[in-house]
């Protein structure tokens, strides 16, 4: 079974500035997925950004970006320019090609932007 | 705009109590999943269904049922609520396939056990 680790349970960071959230997954497969979704205090999730395993080419979507690393797997999310509308948990989580839709997600980053 | 909708923003039941949670989304996409979310532990998969009158099981099932009789509709059921299922319950739908645009998630009921 594929497990998903965040290691920083809470981090902050001042408005402006960027910050590195760091992901790090365990799976023997070579085809997968895996995404950074946000979850505001409106409680609804929303996806941030998604890496395709075959794609060297790091993600990015406008002031976040990605750093994924697939032989130490890992799949960092870096944020810039950072605004307090980012005030959020984040999530990472992985998808198995070969094993339907289900993710598995990590246990979460609660990131607060200070003005 | 495209929803997946929880039934209930917030729940209180007692112990004991058959509980129902209802998800409904208007995507017409095959998969839908019900995880909850605790702190640290992030989200976890209790079923999913790939289709209408299926169910597969997730992580952690045990105390928990599911029914799927459309396929705009998932229902989560806690057939004998207990403390220890007080949660966030996030209900998600996906299109078939490989489902690489993820997830669209519903807003989450907070469900309190006491």
């Amino acid at each position: 079974a594929q497990t998903v680790t965040q290691s920083q349970p809470e981090m902050s960071v001042q408005e402006a500035e960027t910050v590195t959230l760091s992901c790090t997954y365990d799976t023997s497969e070579s085809n997968y997925y895996l995404f950074w979704y946000k979850q505001p205090p409106s409680r609804q999730m929303i996806l941030v950004i998604r890496q395709e395993a075959y794609k060297q080419q790091n993600a990015t979507e406008n002031r976040f970006s990605v750093n994924f690393q697939k032989a130490a797997k890992s799949f960092s999310l870096k944020i810039s320019d950072s605004q307090l509308g980012d005030t959020a948990m984040y999530f990472c989580a992985f998808m198995d090609h070969n094993a339907g839709n289900m993710l598995t997600f990590g246990g979460g980053t609660r990131l607060m932007v200070k003005p | 705009d495209v929803k997946v909708t929880q039934s209930s923003r917030y729940l209180v039941k007692r112990t004991g109590e058959k509980v129902f949670l209802e998800c409904v989304q208007d995507m017409d996409h095959e998969n839908m999943f019900w995880y909850r979310q605790d702190p640290g532990l992030g989200l976890r998969l209790i079923y999913f269904s790939y289709d209408v009158k299926m169910k597969e099981k997730g992580d952690i099932p045990e105390g928990y049922s599911v029914s799927r009789e459309k396929k705009e509709r998932f229902s989560l059921i806690l057939e004998s609520a207990s403390t220890n299922q007080t949660s966030m319950y996030l209900c998600a739908s996906s299109l078939g396939g490989q489902g690489v645009d993820g997830y669209t998630f519903g807003s989450g009921t907070r469900l309190t056990v006491v």
